[in-house]
């Protein structure tokens, strides 16, 4: 079973809104990241944010951690045409590199 | 530097057969991992291996396996093939067991008729 839910499970927006991604889980956590991937391609890692942290950036990405309710939220400001993707959240809890992915949501950024 | 490497990427087979998939780590990482990803859904975790030894594995039956070579490339075999077992195989690389960040190929697109 996927323990990340993503919310909404697909989001339409026009270039240059900001985008707000969600995700919830259900045990604790050592980690948790978010992937994107395209169209049914790799994954690529986006951005890490240990238990221990609140929030964190990375160029465009802001990612908060809300370790009592179990959440965790991807922003992406100022969107572009090339952020359409889906978007992954997922957990890291033991101490290997096993993750846990949810379901996804799909972006989608019109010109 | 190249990135994970995976082959085939493409390949159709027939419910009851076999199928190896294959994947090479970026160079210097000596962990693997192995996840399957169902048409619209989110990854799930099969195998991790490091150093050649398993060190982890998901909720799937015993006709799934993997194993690591010395090269720390991996080999990823399923039997008996069912139809469920149509979906994107993708392997993932890393430095150590748990440095988290894995580095994912563009993954094995398997197709059973």
């Amino acid at each position: 079973s996927q323990q990340g839910e993503e919310d909404p499970q697909a989001l339409s927006i026009q270039e240059g809104e900001n985008a707000t991604m969600n995700c919830s889980y259900k045990t604790s956590i050592n980690n948790l990241q978010w992937y994107r991937q395209n169209s049914g391609r790799g994954l690529v890692h986006l951005i890490l944010i240990r238990s221990n942290e609140r929030e964190k950036h990375s160029g465009r990405l802001r990612v908060t951690l809300d370790t009592s309710k179990k959440s965790s939220s991807l922003l992406i400001t100022a969107s572009r045409a090339a952020d359409t993707a889906s978007y992954f959240c997922a957990v890291n809890n033991n101490a290997g590199n096993m993750l846990t992915f949810g379901g996804g949501t799909r972006l989608m950024v019109k010109p | 530097d190249a990135g994970v490497t995976q082959s085939p990427t493409h390949l159709i087979k027939t419910r009851g057969q076999h199928v190896t998939l294959r994947c090479s780590p970026i160079s210097g990482h000596k962990s693997v991992s192995w996840y399957q990803q169902v048409l619209g859904q989110g990854p799930q975790f099969i195998f991790q291996y490091y150093e050649k030894e398993e060190r982890g594995r998901g909720n799937f039956p015993d006709r799934f396996s993997a194993r690591q070579f010395p090269n720390y490339s991996s080999e990823l075999n399923v039997n008996a093939l069912l139809l469920g077992d149509s979906a994107l195989y993708l392997c993932a690389s890393s430095t150590l067991v748990n440095t988290g960040e894995l580095f994912f190929g563009e993954g094995s697109r398997l197709t059973v008729l």
